[in-house]
């Protein structure tokens, strides 16, 4: 059974156009993180959540945003997507984020902007 | 800065045996993890290393060596299935991941 759930797996959008990208976990983890991983490129952190604890990447773009409304979900918000944004959108979690907790990957969201 | 070390590419053939290296630079050291990624999928957990020496899972083990700043996968008894990237990642003292770009593995029947 899925234990990180990432909808959609596939997301058109226009240039411009806001999207949101969803995530869900039974895990019941503390710690929730959004990736943005271009091809043969590292997963790069764009935020992660400690509860309800918000941590920004300092060179995250504005453009980014997200919520976290309870343990169980969290969203990522695109403002105005740019041809650049472009990727796939990984969301993981960690049980509390520290020492030898790896974390575990939804199977991401790939973003095609038009 | 910090900085993580892979080669780009790597290709074994079906059955031999393959060493994945990694290097690593970063601010501070609370232990490395292996993650394999096929293609247009997410990273699955491999390993965890935090002390030195030799951590041996089935037909994968991974090898830390702290003083030297290194890390290796191994990967014995290969099969097509496991033609992958395989990334390393080290967790620093912030408890952040600093990921490598990962190394794509191509195997050969």
């Amino acid at each position: 059974d899925a234990m990180v759930i990432q909808n959609p797996r596939y997301q058109v959008t226009q240039f411009g156009k806001p999207v949101t990208l969803s995530c869900s976990q039974t895990l019941n983890h503390n710690v929730m993180y959004w990736y943005q991983q271009k091809s043969s490129q590292a997963p790069k952190l764009l935020f992660h959540y400690y509860d309800k604890d918000f941590n920004n990447e300092a060179d995250t773009p504005d453009n980014f945003q997200s919520r976290r409304p309870n343990t169980s979900f969290c969203f990522l918000d695109i403002r105005s997507p740019g041809l650049g944004d472009a990727a796939m959108y990984l969301c993981a979690t960690s049980r509390t984020g520290e020492s030898n907790q790896p974390q575990h990957f939804g199977d991401g969201t790939r973003l095609s902007i038009l | 800065g910090q900085n993580i070390d892979q080669p780009t590419e790597m290709t074994a053939t079906e059955g031999a045996i393959v060493q994945i290296n990694c290097t690593y630079q970063t601010s501070g050291f609370n232990g490395l993890f292996w993650y394999q990624q096929h293609a247009g999928e997410a990273p699955t957990f491999l390993s965890y290393n935090v002390l030195d020496g030799l951590e041996e899972k089935g037909r994968f083990s991974s090898f830390l060596s702290r003083s030297k700043g290194y890390s290796y996968l191994l990967l014995k008894e290969l099969q097509m299935k496991d033609s992958a990237s395989y990334l390393c990642a080290v967790l620093d003292s912030n408890y952040q991941l600093i990921w490598g770009a990962g190394t794509k593995l191509i195997i050969k029947p």
